[in-house]
């Protein structure tokens, strides 16, 4: 069974600083999205990440995949308020199925 | 832009009803999928559909159908709900075939079950 983890789940950081969300998964995989979720809204898609060593940059936010170590990071710079949500990694298995991780809940302070 | 529309925001129901939870995408998506989210369980996948009248049961099918007639419609069927049941549900479809196609999601629907 595939185990999709993110740590941290909970995280409060103050503006202009910098933090990196981790995703690890359990099963071969090299495909890899990030999703955000605004409280009382549903999921936007954010990357998606299709190979070893992709990279990909909007904004603040980074995100990258190391397939062999089952890693996907999620890197936040200089963060701003209006970052504040829930991100969501998920990884894509058999048939475009994605197995979602726990989620983990930012919240940037001024 | 996508657009995958739930028909119900909110839903509140007894024990033992019947319910049918409706989603429609206007973007001639092969895959359509429901899912299920719940505090610190992420989102669990309940059922997907390739094509018409095609279904797949996914992590957590129990206590679910589904039904998928025309191509844009996906209806999630809860045969006799229980209060384990109640949820946040969301609904979501992609395009088919290579994969790597983003799923676009909808609003949700908030179903509580008395």
């Amino acid at each position: 069974e595939l185990k999709v983890e993110q740590n941290p789940l909970f995280l409060s950081m103050q503006e202009g600083k910098n933090y990196t969300i981790y995703c690890n998964y359990s099963t071969t995989s090299d495909r890899l999205y990030w999703y955000r979720q605004d409280p009382g809204k549903s999921l936007e898609s954010l990357f998606v990440l299709l190979s070893n060593g992709a990279v990909k940059q909007e904004g603040r936010l980074m995100a990258s995949l190391d397939t062999k170590a089952r890693l996907s990071t999620l890197h936040i710079t200089a963060a701003v308020h209006d970052l504040s949500a829930t991100y969501f990694c998920a990884v894509e298995t058999s048939g475009s199925r994605l197995t979602f991780g726990e989620g983990t809940q930012l919240t940037v302070n001024p | 832009d996508v657009k995958v529309t739930q028909s119900s925001r909110y839903l509140v129901k007894r024990t033992g009803e019947k319910v049918f939870l409706e989603c429609v995408q206007d973007m001639d998506h092969e895959n359509m999928f429901w899912y299920r989210q719940d505090p610190g369980l992420g989102l669990r996948l309940i059922y997907f559909s390739y094509d018409v009248k095609m279904k797949e049961k996914g992590d957590i099918p129990e206590g679910y159908s589904v039904s998928r007639e025309k191509k844009e419609r996906f209806s999630l069927i809860l045969e006799s709900a229980s209060t384990n049941q109640t949820s946040m549900y969301l609904c979501a479809s992609s395009e088919g075939g290579v994969k790597g196609y983003i799923q676009y999601f909808g609003a949700g629907t908030r179903l509580s079950v008395l």
